[in-house]
């Protein structure tokens, strides 16, 4: 079965700190993995996703297979980083047209 | 470019009742899905259409129905609404095929909805 982990609930961060917003999953192939972003009172929104490989308002994530994660990081953290941010994996076989998500981390970058 | 379209907005329900958010999509994807999202508990998968005319449950269908009506849109009724469907709900789609768009969900603005 595949699974998305992230850990955190809730990360908050002074501006100017670097962030990286931890996601774990659980899968026997090569998934496509995703972070999708969501702005206060927005619609969720695709941020950037593996194969892309390019950075999107200064986030990138990198694909560690032997770890098994596609961690979310930026050097430093802007007050308009604030939003809640869901990884996804997209792989065969599994519920949900091979599509699960992860719990979300709302991430508060503190002035 | 309309994307992914949720109506209503919001809702204010009283227990017992029924209603129905209707979601459309222009963009010719095959998948479409309904979620909802509650404090804590992030996204929760209602149901899902994988194609037109095919629906499946996610992880959280007990309370709703869904009805592929055609390519374009993808319903979600509540018949007997209770106070635990109070919830913030989301459709989207997702892209097929293999350009910059395969598998990226699009979502819709979200339907806030409050039963009393």
């Amino acid at each position: 079965a595949q699974r998305v982990t992230q850990p955190e609930k809730l990360l908050s961060v002074f501006k100017g700190a670097p962030v990286e917003l931890k996601c774990n999953y659980s899968y026997s192939g090569s998934p496509e993995l995703f972070w999708y972003v969501q702005y206060s009172r927005q619609r969720l929104q695709l941020l950037l996703r593996h194969i892309s490989r390019e950075s999107i308002k200064g986030f990138t994530a990198d694909l560690n297979k032997g770890e098994t994660s596609f961690h979310l990081k930026k050097p430093f953290a802007q007050e308009e980083d604030s939003a809640m941010y869901y990884c996804a994996l997209s792989g065969l076989g599994g519920g949900a047209d091979g599509l699960t998500f992860g719990k979300g981390t709302h991430l508060i970058i503190q002035p | 470019n309309a994307g992914v379209t949720q109506t209503p907005k919001f809702q204010v329900l009283k227990t017992g009742q029924s209603m129905t958010l209707q979601c459309a999509q222009d963009m010719n994807h095959n998948s479409m899905y309904w979620y909802r999202q509650d404090p804590g508990m992030g996204l929760r998968l209602i149901y899902y259409s994988a194609s037109e005319g095919t629906t499946d449950k996610g992880e959280v269908p007990n309370g709703y129905n869904v009805s592929r009506l055609n390519k374009r849109e993808f319903s979600l009724r509540l018949e007997s609404a209770a106070p635990s469907q109070t919830s913030v709900y989301f459709c989207a789609s997702r892209g097929g095929g293999s350009g910059s768009g395969a598998n990226v969900l699009t979502f819709g603005a979200g339907s806030r909805l409050t039963v009393l």
